[in-house]
């Protein structure tokens, strides 16, 4: 149980076009969803938090304009990463909890972006 | 604030061998633990969590944490290591009402043979 699935795995695109990454929850209900960006080698850092049927709240210094999330369902939210440029080339990583275990984040594989 | 600490930025071990990789937090109420583990282009596997009752948490692949209040701590065992086990862990923690979470910055596991 409480699997994550990502679309896509990895993603090449040319700068300045936008590039829509999946997240689905596919046994469970995800009340909320996260968002997380991991720079090689590092931590993961989290972007933003979306619940579902309402607007997602972003962390400090995160462009909203830049990384719109929906969050429609209660098992697919969707990261679009709008007018790409190389420097948004990164991992993206989402997960995502239910109400019945509010406290646990179980996360997807991850997106690789490239923006050429 | 919360934070967690990962002394170990990389540690070697045998196959066989037994592990233990440390995590101190920081954070005023009894927290609620995890630990995850990430092999190299994927996503966070739960190994582990604790909330409260028994301080020894068993995990999946036979992993276990000891939590200890008195030391802040939530370290991360296992008795041998199988080549498998080399990846990227990750210590977190979260709080009653704050459902984000605060990662450590990771120890990265190398298996030799």
């Amino acid at each position: 149980g409480a699997v994550v699935s990502q679309h896509p795995s990895w993603v090449i695109c040319k700068s300045g076009t936008s590039v829509k990454i999946e997240c689905r929850s596919l046994d469970f209900q995800a009340t909320t969803m996260f968002w997380y960006r991991q720079f090689p080698k590092q931590s993961l850092m989290l972007m933003a938090t979306s619940n579902e049927g309402s607007k997602a709240t972003y962390e400090q210094g995160v462009e909203k304009d830049k990384f719109l999330i929906n969050h429609a369902s209660l098992t697919l939210s969707t990261l679009t990463v709008t007018s790409a440029h190389p420097e948004d080339s990164s991992f993206y990583i989402c997960s995502a909890r239910s109400e019945m275990e509010w406290e646990t984040q179980y996360f997807g594989p991850g997106t690789r972006l490239l923006v050429l | 604030a919360q934070s967690v600490t990962q002394p170990d930025i990389h540690i070697t071990v045998s196959e066989g061998a037994s592990l233990e990789l440390r995590c101190n937090y920081s954070y005023g109420a009894t927290p609620y633990l995890f630990w995850y583990v990430q092999s190299p282009g994927q996503g966070l596997q739960l190994l582990l969590k604790y909330f409260s009752g028994d301080t020894l948490v068993q995990g999946i692949k036979g992993f276990e944490a000891e939590f200890k209040r008195s030391q802040s701590s939530f370290n991360l065992r296992k008795p041998s290591v199988h080549w498998s086990d080399a990846a990227e862990y990750f210590c977190a923690v979260a709080n009653f009402g704050n459902e984000k979470l605060t990662f450590g910055t990771g120890t990265r596991l190398t298996i030799i043979p």
